[in-house]
């Protein structure tokens, strides 16, 4: 069965610092990966996507993620977090192998930034 | 285009007692998944709907279940209430067949005493 680690639990940052959030995966087929946010009191939200071409992909606030396939990882960066960046982040896995739309998710990584 | 929405919002059952959520997706989705989640087990897949079709189902007991409707809405339903079934019950609609973008409503608050 395929699963997704996080390494980083929880995060603390001061405003301006730099971030990268670790995701591994374990599944060794084709997998679509996502990065999910859920800022406190608020629904899970799309962050960004990737399905195939570019590995770097770039999607909202200022969010980016490198696919390396190599290494089974999809880590989340951004150059310099804001205090609204305190959320939980969550990393997403569907295989491409198998009918549906099951995701499977990391544990998640509580980011807090210091204002 | 409105978002996923889940009805209620919040509950609060004790024991034995048996509960029905509402979801419904976002217009013209028909893929609709439902999820747990929980301090302790983080997120985790119950169940996913297509057509009125269950075509995945998660490592849950057959307490728990669902169904989906014609015009795409879907009921999930938990029987005999125990303790450790308290979480926020996330539902999301995707519109592809396949290992599509999923988008989540706000979830229902489930507490059980």
């Amino acid at each position: 069965a395929q699963s997704v680690s996080q390494h980083n639990h929880h995060v603390i940052l001061s405003e301006a610092a730099s971030l990268e959030l670790g995701c591994n995966y374990s599944y060794g087929g084709t997998v679509n990966l996502f990065w999910y946010v859920q800022y406190p009191g608020q629904h899970l939200q799309l962050l960004l996507k990737y399905f195939s071409g570019d590995p770097l992909v770039k999607g909202i606030k200022g969010f980016e993620a490198e696919f390396i396939k190599s290494k089974f990882s999809f880590n989340l960066r951004k150059p310099s977090v804001q205090w609204s960046d305190t959320a939980e982040y969550f990393c997403a896995v569907i295989s491409r192998n198998n009918a549906g739309n099951m995701l499977t998710f990391g544990g998640g990584t509580r980011l807090m930034v210091k204002p | 285009k409105a978002g996923v929405t889940q009805t209620p919002r919040y509950l609060i059952k004790t024991r034995g007692q048996q509960v029905t959520l509402s979801c419904s997706p976002i217009s013209g989705h028909r893929s609709v998944s439902w999820y747990q989640q929980t301090p302790g087990q983080g997120l985790q897949f119950l169940f996913e709907y297509f057509s009125e079709t269950q075509r995945n189902k998660g490592n849950f007991p057959g307490r728990f279940s669902g169904r989906q409707f014609s015009n795409s809405r879907s009921e999930m339903n938990v029987s005999t209430l125990e303790l450790g079934d308290s979480a926020l019950y996330l539902c999301a609609s995707s519109s592809q067949v396949n290992t599509d973008t999923q988008y989540f409503g706000p979830g229902t608050r489930l507490t059980v005493l």
